[in-house]
């Protein structure tokens, strides 16, 4: 079964870092492009950053270049997002989600994790 | 970047009806078109790909059509357990966009 299971989220200060972490089990986690996609509270779906299965290829939305960064280790089934200088417009659940076809970066999401939710607050 | 514009933002319907959610995007995407149901809580879960494919283990009572900037979902009788905010989601290009949601409540 795959499963992924976000962490790190918490309370953090305005110009403040949060690292978060995803957890991916139940299939060959190397071979997948990764994704992280938040979710203000109340509002809408907004993807953050994607990555290909090696690292070779990484993007980020436009508005969080500079602060956001996304990383992953395939030896430790692990995703990761790197957050630096928070504002407040930043407070979201955020989730990892896997990209559907092995490979490949293409942006149809297939599994999800629950999301952890980053409140940026002073 | 390409915006995604669903229609209506909120939807009221009874059990056994037939419900339509139409999303626009501002360029031609092709049929690269996703769906997605969210539950109140929850994480998003996919049930169209690709404009028109069923995802697995998704009902047959879901399913979706259009190419280049017009697309539906269809819903063919609504069942309580589709109570739902649903969103569209291009990947013709970066960054992906999602429609702002719309709302299915029970009448």
């Amino acid at each position: 079964e795959v499963q992924l299971v976000e962490s790190g989220g918490g309370l953090v200060k305005p110009g403040g870092s949060l690292r978060l972490s995803c957890a991916a089990s139940g299939f060959t986690f190397s071979t997948y492009s990764m994704n992280w996609v938040r979710q203000a509270p109340g509002k809408g779906l907004e993807w953050v950053s994607a990555i290909s299965s090696r690292s070779d290829y990484i993007y980020i939305s436009d508005s969080l270049k500079g602060r956001f960064t996304i990383s992953r280790d395939n030896a430790k089934n692990s995703l990761y997002l790197q957050m630096d200088r928070l504002r407040a417009d930043d407070t979201a659940v955020y989730y990892c989600a896997r990209d559907r076809v092995v490979g490949a970066t293409r942006g149809t999401f297939d599994y999800w994790g629950q999301g952890t939710l980053v409140t940026v607050s002073s | 970047d390409i915006q995604m514009t669903q229609s209506p933002s909120s939807l009221s319907a009874s059990v056994g009806d037939r419900v339509t959610i139409t999303c626009q995007a501002s360029q031609d995407i092709s049929k690269y078109l996703n769906w997605y149901q969210q539950k109140p809580g929850k994480a998003p879960n996919l049930l169209i790909h690709d404009a028109s494919n069923l995802e697995t283990g998704v009902p047959s009572r879901f399913s979706g059509s259009g190419s280049g900037t017009g697309f539906t979902f269809t819903i063919s009788s609504l069942q309580p357990e589709d109570i739902a905010t649903y969103y569209c989601q291009q990947f013709n290009s970066l960054p992906y966009t999602f429609g702002q949601g719309t709302k299915l409540e029970i009448k």
